[in-house]
């Protein structure tokens, strides 16, 4: 069965402390990997992509995001956060092929709060 | 650039009740996407149209679901006889691929249901 698992459920930082939010997927054949935000009020928005090529591919806002193929992860970084990056950020995928639709499969969402 | 619509953003119901969202896509985008989203999870898919054509419906839609999208432009989804489980968020999302390509999915700001 397709999956995302996402790792923490919340995590608590400090300004200026590094993130890393831990993102699994379970999916058979090519996929497309993305993380979404959404902050406080808002609606999801897109942060990152990863579709081919270099497997470290950078967001807005100065966040990246890792795809190692070998462990089915695609962990989203940032090397100092800032309170204004408090957020509920989904890790999600997609399938390539056109009978699948595009539709996502999002993990469960990490709730991070950054304290100034 | 007037992104993704949707109304009411919240609507209060008693059980038995029928309720129905409109969702207004981002103009000339093909696809269409619903989603429902509970307390802690992050979105399931529901349904997506190409055009007027309803292409997929997750095993979540029950009988008592269902949603139209006429002409190609805006989407309807309505609840029959709603149950407190059908509390949550409701999600529409736009995107332009009408190829075997993925584009970007472009998320409203919801609809949220409450079911007394």
């Amino acid at each position: 069965a397709q999956s995302v698992s996402q790792h923490n459920h919340h995590v608590i930082l400090s300004e200026a402390a590094s993130l890393e939010l831990g993102c699994n997927y379970s999916y058979g054949g090519t996929v497309n990997l993305f993380w979404y935000v959404q902050y406080p009020g808002q609606h999801l928005q897109l942060l990152l992509k990863y579709f081919s090529g270099d497997p470290l591919v950078k967001g807005i806002k100065g966040f990246e995001a890792e795809f190692i193929k070998s462990k089915f992860s695609f962990n989203l970084r940032k090397p100092s956060v800032q309170w204004s990056d408090t957020a509920e950020y989904f890790c999600a995928v997609t399938g390539l092929l056109y009978n699948q639709g595009g539709k996502l499969i999002f993990g469960q969402g990490t709730e991070l709060s950054v304290k100034p | 650039d007037t992104g993704v619509s949707q109304n009411p953003r919240h609507k209060i119901t008693k059980r038995g009740q029928n309720v129905t969202f409109r969702c207004d896509p981002i103009s000339e985008h093909n696809r269409l996407y619903w989603y429902r989203q509970t307390l802690g999870q992050g979105p399931e898919f529901l349904t997506y149209f190409q055009n007027e054509a309803q292409l997929e419906k997750s095993r979540l839609l029950s009988d008592r679901f269902s949603a139209e999208r006429p002409k190609g432009s805006f989407s309807t989804l309505e609840i029959q006889r709603t149950e407190q489980g059908d509390s949550a968020m409701y999600l529409c999302a736009s995107s332009p691929t009408a190829s075997g390509s993925y584009n970007e999915q472009f998320f409203g700001p919801g609809t949220r249901l409450t079911v007394l």
